[in-house]
């Protein structure tokens, strides 16, 4: 099965500047979660869809995050406007179930904010 | 609070020396303990799950067990192929989300 798709890959921007982030997650996964990734730590839940309702958001920070996930298929994260402490691999992950044994996780959008 | 701690950050092997990782935790309410291999420039790839103490899981050279405070990730013989970061992360009751721990940083030397 094709795995969960992001884009783009590599993205540079100055700060206060605004970007944003596909995920295409694998076909009939329901759940669907954004994690953050900073350099030498391990990844942070941004934000859990399931189908497109959103199940956690606490650790968003929604002043300047905002995430959708219209159809409840594919998913776009966007961060306006952007901080340098936002530099960070973007992961995106699905499950086919909430609580699934394992999420399968796409290779991540590295953001550099200078 | 949640929490998972992992040990060493590093770890530098000879090929075919065997070690092990640990990663303890705290949780109000273990659902699942988790390991993930995560290579340079990818996502984390699922290895085991385990969920309640005594028990273990093994994939090639790889063994994980768990404990009620601890789980260990054991590696046989080692290979250069082997090498990458390992992440643990736990779920408990309250959540349908992974706590990651920071990981340990693998290498196997030939």
């Amino acid at each position: 099965e094709a795995g969960v798709a992001q884009s783009p890959r590599y993205k540079i921007i100055e700060k206060r500047q605004s970007v944003a982030f596909w995920c295409n997650p694998i076909s009939g996964h329901a759940t669907l979660y954004w994690y953050q990734q900073i350099l030498g730590q391990g990844p942070k839940l941004l934000i859990q869809f399931q189908n497109n309702g959103v199940v956690d958001d606490s650790q968003l920070p929604k002043d300047r995050f905002s995430a959708e996930r219209l159809k409840g298929v594919d998913s776009t994260l966007k961060i306006q406007p952007a901080k340098l402490e936002d530099s960070a691999v973007y992961l995106c992950a699905s499950s086919l179930e909430r609580q699934g044994n394992g999420y399968t996780f796409g290779s991540g959008t590295r953001l550099t904010v200078v | 609070e949640d929490q998972v701690t992992q040990s060493p950050e590093a770890l530098r092997l000879q090929e075919g020396e065997s070690s092990s990782l640990n990663c303890s935790y705290t949780v109000s309410g273990l659902r699942g303990l988790f390991w993930y291999r995560q290579d340079p420039g990818k996502g984390p790839e699922f290895l085991f799950t385990l969920y309640s103490a005594g028990e273990e899981k093994e994939k090639e050279r790889l063994k994980a067990t768990l404990t009620k405070k601890e789980s260990f990730l054991h590696i046989t013989a080692p290979k250069p192929e082997d090498s990458a970061t390992y992440l643990c992360a736990l779920r408990s009751y309250n959540t349908d989300k992974l706590i990651f721990g920071t990981g340990t940083r693998l290498q196997v030397f030939p």
